[in-house]
């Protein structure tokens, strides 16, 4: 079956723009979770949502970032005002209740 | 805080040996366990789940568990240069308020010499 998806898969931005990274998780499955993993470095965790309940944003770096997910499927990572530092690799993932999570193959964002 | 601790290696193994990935994590309340492949430049490739003690084997990979320990380990058996890749531990608990995150390490990353 069709696994995670994830547009676009390389993005490259200019400091102080707005970006938007789309995942779609595999059908069924009611978590979602986003990740972030910097050159070389381990997972850091940005935000899980779980069906209709109110996400976990605890991971978000600052305000500049947030995430919607939209009838329990698709879900958008919106990043503001973009800085350098937010260069990386990030993921998105699903589960069909908690435990094992199928990773997407991620966008590579690049900011300038 | 949960930590799951593993060394960054590199481990290097030449190929048709074992390779031995290790894993220690903090948190007793953890019950489930996961080794995740990632090759250079793709996404985590969940390869083995774990769950009870004792060993769990799939093809040439056997992974390892003991909680008394809490400890998590990954056996290679006949390595082969396409296995060169980072492996990645990870934890899940069923204790506190955050019991759907996983928690990751950092990962291993294991080459494997022809």
């Amino acid at each position: 079956g069709a696994g995670v998806s994830q547009s676009p898969s390389n993005k490259v931005t200019e400091k102080g723009k707005d970006v938007e990274l789309r995942c779609d998780p595999i059908s069924g499955h009611t978590a979602l979770y986003w990740y972030r993993q910097s050159l070389g470095q381990g997972l850091e965790f940005l935000i899980y949502f779980q069906g209709n309940s109110a996400p976990d944003k605890s991971g978000l770096p600052s305000d500049r970032f947030s995430a919607e997910r939209t009838g329990g499927s698709v879900s958008t990572l919106t990043i503001q005002r973009t800085q350098q530092e937010d260069s990386a690799v990030y993921l998105c993932a699903s589960s069909p209740w908690i435990n094992e999570q199928f990773f997407g193959p991620g966008t590579r964002l690049t900011v300038l | 805080q949960k930590e799951v601790e593993q060394n960054s290696g590199p481990l290097s193994v030449p190929e048709g040996a074992i390779a031995s990935l290790n894993c220690t994590y903090s948190d007793r309340g953890s019950q489930s366990f996961f080794w995740y492949r990632q090759y250079s430049g793709k996404s985590p490739e969940l390869i083995m789940s774990i769950y009870s003690n004792g060993d769990k084997e799939d093809g040439r990979f056997t992974a390892q568990l003991n909680k008394a320990s809490q400890y998590v380990s990954l056996l290679i058996r006949d390595s082969q240069p396409s296995d060169s890749a980072t492996y990645l531990c990870a934890a899940h608990s069923n204790s506190g308020g955050s019991n759907y995150k996983l928690t990751f390490g950092k990962g291993t990353l294991l080459t494997v010499n022809p």
